[in-house]
């Protein structure tokens, strides 16, 4: 079955260190999304990606990177982790960008920036 | 960025109660969806409405659209210990291209 995953599922990092995070789908979908989920924030976004080398910043881009150098891959890196970005992030991906279409998620990484 | 606001943000009843969760924006969307988070797992869709109006049933669950596609409403009826989760609404609008803007959702606990 098709799935996608992410690892690794938790992590501790002190600030300044560089940290990425691995999301891999396998259902050959062109849209990858990185969103941060707050306690009342809900899911914000951070970048997405349509395709191979397509890149984009979301809303919360600042401090983080991602690179698209195939279909099933969109890592996410923290520059230089700060506090702030103690947070749970989770990796999603979409066939299209038709208003009906199903963001799959994973199952979340737990990040805490000491 | 169109923003959607969930209420409640918490919400907690006994089995067999019913309920109602909100999700209300000043903007338009051309679509809503909802999905369902437990606990350590990602949020799962249960529905897309994007017919101002629309009304989806899914078992005991029912999903309504608002006539000007700015707000919509998740009723469960006889909810159970199952339907426990963090409810999220999230809109799309047809310049979106596939991005979707998130409330901060509505933690339901339906307790035995």
């Amino acid at each position: 079955d098709a799935e996608i995953t992410q690892s690794p599922r938790h992590k501790i990092t002190e600030t300044g260190r560089q940290v990425t995070l691995a999301c891999h789908q396998t259902w050959n979908h062109n849209n990858m999304f990185w969103y941060r989920q707050d306690l009342g924030h809900g899911l914000r976004l951070i970048h997405y990606s349509y395709g191979v080398h397509d890149t984009n910043k979301g809303e919360v881009s600042d401090g983080y990177s991602v690179s698209r150098s195939n279909t099933e891959d969109l890592p996410l890196t923290l520059e230089s982790a700060a506090s702030s970005q103690t947070s749970v992030y989770f990796c999603a991906s979409s066939l299209g960008t038709d208003l009906t279409d199903t963001q799959y998620f994973g199952p979340g990484t737990r990040l805490t920036v000491l | 960025t169109q923003l959607l606001e969930q209420s409640p943000q918490f919400l907690s009843i006994q089995e067999g109660e019913n309920l109602t969760v909100y999700c209300n924006s000043s903007s338009v969307f051309s679509s809503l969806q909802w999905y369902r988070q437990e606990p350590g797992e990602g949020p799962v869709l249960l529905v897309t409405v994007v017919t101002g109006g629309e009304v989806k049933k899914l078992k005991r669950l029912t999903f309504q659209f608002g006539d000007a596609r700015k707000d919509s409403s998740l009723h469960i009826t006889a909810a159970q210990p199952g339907d426990t989760g963090l409810y999220l609404c999230a809109g799309a609008t047809t310049d979106s291209w596939g991005k979707l803007q998130f409330g901060a959702g509505t933690q339901v606990v339906v307790t035995p």
